[in-house]
């Protein structure tokens, strides 16, 4: 059965810093691993999709990584903005079940001014 | 913008009470599906319609009854719950129930049972 783990469950960062958000997973028969972002009383924003074929991907300050031996996923944000503030997820896509994603229980991010 | 549309925002009702949540989408998806968020816990997927066809149902218990009119329209049916259901439940979209398809999520109804 496929597991989720995100550390930390929560951080706090200055502005202008560089931050590294951790995801791993237990079954490495995965078909792709997305973020998404989770603004407070809202629904999750897509952030970025890498399929099991592809070592990272990349949008504008954010860059997330696939290491499907290890089980680890990791998002960067360069430069962290206070607009970066919200709670962080990641989830996996495992084979032979559809689109079933498995998420894990997320990070909460602060970027303080 | 989402092209995913849920309402009500908040629902707070009684265990006894029955009352439907919406969700629409005009993303032109085929695959719509009901997730529950609670409090310090992953989100759960709850339900999955493809094509209008149910293809999941993720060991959740009958006083949650989904229906699905047609590929845009989703909604969950709620009768009898208890105070553990309180939650956010989101509905999403996606192109079909397939591995590869990112889903589009809607902003979630925050349902409280008194």
């Amino acid at each position: 059965k496929q597991e989720v783990t995100q550390i930390p469950a929560a951080l706090s960062v200055p502005e202008g810093e560089n931050l590294v958000l951790n995801c791993s997973f237990t079954d490495s028969a995965i078909y792709n691993l997305q973020w998404f972002r989770q603004d407070p009383g809202k629904g999750l924003t897509s952030l970025l999709l890498i399929q099991s074929s592809q070592r990272e991907q990349t949008s504008g300050r954010l860059n997330a990584s696939l290491d499907k031996s290890s089980g680890r996923s990791t998002l960067y944000i360069a430069a962290s903005q206070p607009g970066d503030s919200a709670t962080y997820l990641c989830a996996a896509t495992a084979y032979n079940q559809g689109g079933k994603l498995i998420f894990g229980q997320g990070t909460e991010l602060s970027v303080k001014p | 913008e989402t092209g995913v549309t849920q309402t009500p925002r908040h629902l707070v009702m009684g265990m006894t009470n029955k009352k439907s949540l919406k969700c629409e989408q005009h993303l032109g998806h085929n695959a719509m599906y009901w997730y529950k968020q609670s409090a310090k816990k992953p989100l759960e997927l709850m339900f999955v319609y493809n094509f209008k066809e149910q293809t999941e149902n993720n060991s959740v218990p009958s006083r949650f009854s989904p229906e699905c009119p047609n590929s845009s329209h989703l909604f969950l049916h709620l009768h009898t719950l208890q105070p553990e259901d309180s939650a956010l439940y989101l509905c999403a979209s996606s192109q079909d129930w397939a591995s590869n398809q990112p889903q589009h999520f809607g902003d979630g109804t925050r349902l409280s049972i008194l």
